[in-house]
């Protein structure tokens, strides 16, 4: 069964460091995502991304975020100098018709 | 501003008993409105899902009940099994955003054998 790859499983950074998340979507797919959860909240909506520009981002992706599709395969979320309130679990995600498929996560903690 | 709410926070049933889950919105504009299902450690996966044109969705042992003059929704889990012990979102998405969902704070499932 096809499945949204991401790496790495766990990342720490110290406060101030640029951080990159990589995520492999599903080969078909051409809508792309990208989801934090905080420890303990709810998902939340970062930014989606269709034909090589950001569709939509909410508040949180401020200037600190960009993605990024750099080789038609790898989906990727910068995070220019991270904070201590970016330590969450960063989901990708990817869709073809509107089912989300998201990936495993990657682990963010920013000390 | 949350735009879907969820509950209960966390749910403890019987190995057999119905699980519920309750969940609204607010957002008239909402037209998809999924459940997903998040185990410690894995990315939530899509268990099951409706549009409000129907008000009700059944697949095998979950159903999802829609009320949208109440604005709201709710999953149900029959014959609830210890496997099903994971943590479920509700969420809702309108079709003109392309997949941004508003997802609910979540509960945690908890079926004791």
């Amino acid at each position: 069964e096809p499945e949204v790859t991401q790496t790495p499983s766990h990342q720490v950074t110290q406060m101030g460091q640029e951080v990159i998340l990589r995520c492999v979507p599903i080969s078909n797919h051409l809508y792309f995502y990208w989801y934090r959860q905080i420890l303990g909240q709810k998902v939340e909506f970062l930014v989606s991304f269709y034909n090589n520009e950001i569709s939509e981002k909410s508040e949180i992706f401020d200037d600190q975020f960009s993605v990024e599709r750099p080789d038609g395969s790898n989906f990727t979320l910068k995070i220019r100098s991270t904070k201590l309130e970016d330590s969450a679990m960063y989901f990708c995600a990817s869709s073809g018709h509107g089912e989300l498929f998201f990936g495993e996560g990657s682990r963010l903690t920013v000390l | 501003q949350q735009q879907v709410k969820q509950s209960p926070q966390s749910l403890i049933v019987q190995k057999g008993g119905i699980s519920i889950i309750n969940c609204a919105y607010e957002n008239t504009a909402f037209d998809y409105f999924p459940w997903y299902q998040q185990f410690p450690g894995k990315g939530p996966a899509l268990l099951i899902a409706i549009r409000p044109d129907v008000s009700e969705k059944k697949e095998g042992r979950f159903t999802i009940s829609f009320n949208k003059s109440a604005k709201q929704f709710s999953l149900h889990i029959m014959d609830s099994q210890p496997g099903d012990s994971a943590t479920y979102f509700c969420a809702a998405d309108r079709g003109s955003t392309l997949g941004r969902l508003y997802f609910g704070r979540g509960t945690q499932l908890t079926v004791w054998p």
